[in-house]
């Protein structure tokens, strides 16, 4: 199947500070990738659909300004969080959707981050 | 009503039985639909995808579905301990990009 990475795998950082979190499809073009967010023992929870070279989609009730995405090219998608405070702590995962023609046109997962906010 | 049901479990099963998990979904044009796995802590993982009428095999697991009853599910054979995990049940709608996700049911594997 095919290959999405993250970065980091694992961060903390400090109330009130950045953090930038990186999506790539490794071996595939993403013209759209997905930010997901999961708490413990609790469902996936879609954030936001990123599309190359246009602004991301935000589900109803994230904020847009506090979740900021990036989508520069087929590989590439980022997640900033914003002024971090500890109730963003979660666990982050990307997914990409291979849609080359020929493709099952299928959803991939990264392997996650997990962000703790001191 | 949600777009795509589960039933959350946990389900338990012996080791070497046939574990079922099943999926009923909302939007009867929906045209993809995929099982995932989650070991708890890790990301999800495709297990299989499924997109016409009928049965799909890959080893111990098989996908069945049933678009009139907008059932979809899946079967594990000779279950092993390793299977242990939370299956989740996605539904890509006829309308968007986007896979809409059940809750997942937590399969456990007793030895």
């Amino acid at each position: 199947g095919a290959v999405v990475s993250q970065h980091p795998s694992r961060v903390i950082c400090k109330s009130g500070t950045s953090v930038k979190i990186e999506c790539r499809s490794l071996d595939f073009q993403a013209t759209t990738m997905f930010w997901y967010r999961q708490f413990p023992k609790k469902s996936l929870m879609l954030m936001a659909t990123s599309n190359e070279g246009s602004k991301a989609t935000y589900e109803q009730g994230v904020e847009k300004d506090k979740f900021l995405i990036n989508h520069a090219s087929l590989t590439l998608s980022t997640l900033t969080v914003t002024s971090a405070h500890p109730e963003d702590s979660s666990f982050y995962i990307c997914s990409a959707r291979d849609q080359l023609a020929g493709s099952t046109d299928t959803q991939y997962f990264g392997p996650g981050t997990r962000l703790t906010v001191l | 009503q949600k777009e795509v049901e589960q039933n959350s479990g946990p389900l338990s099963v012996p080791e070497g039985a046939i574990a079922s998990l099943n999926c009923t979904y909302s939007d009867r044009g929906s045209q993809s639909f995929f099982w995932y796995r989650q070991y708890s802590g890790k990301s999800p993982e495709l297990i299989m995808s499924i997109y016409s009428n009928g049965d799909k095999e890959d080893g111990r697991f098989t996908a069945q579905l049933n678009k009139a009853s907008q059932y979809v599910s899946l079967l594990i054979r000779d279950s092993q301990p390793s299977d242990s995990a939370t299956y989740l049940c996605a539904v890509r709608p006829s309308s968007a990009s986007k896979i809409i996700f059940g809750s997942g049911t937590r399969l456990s594997i007793r030895p």
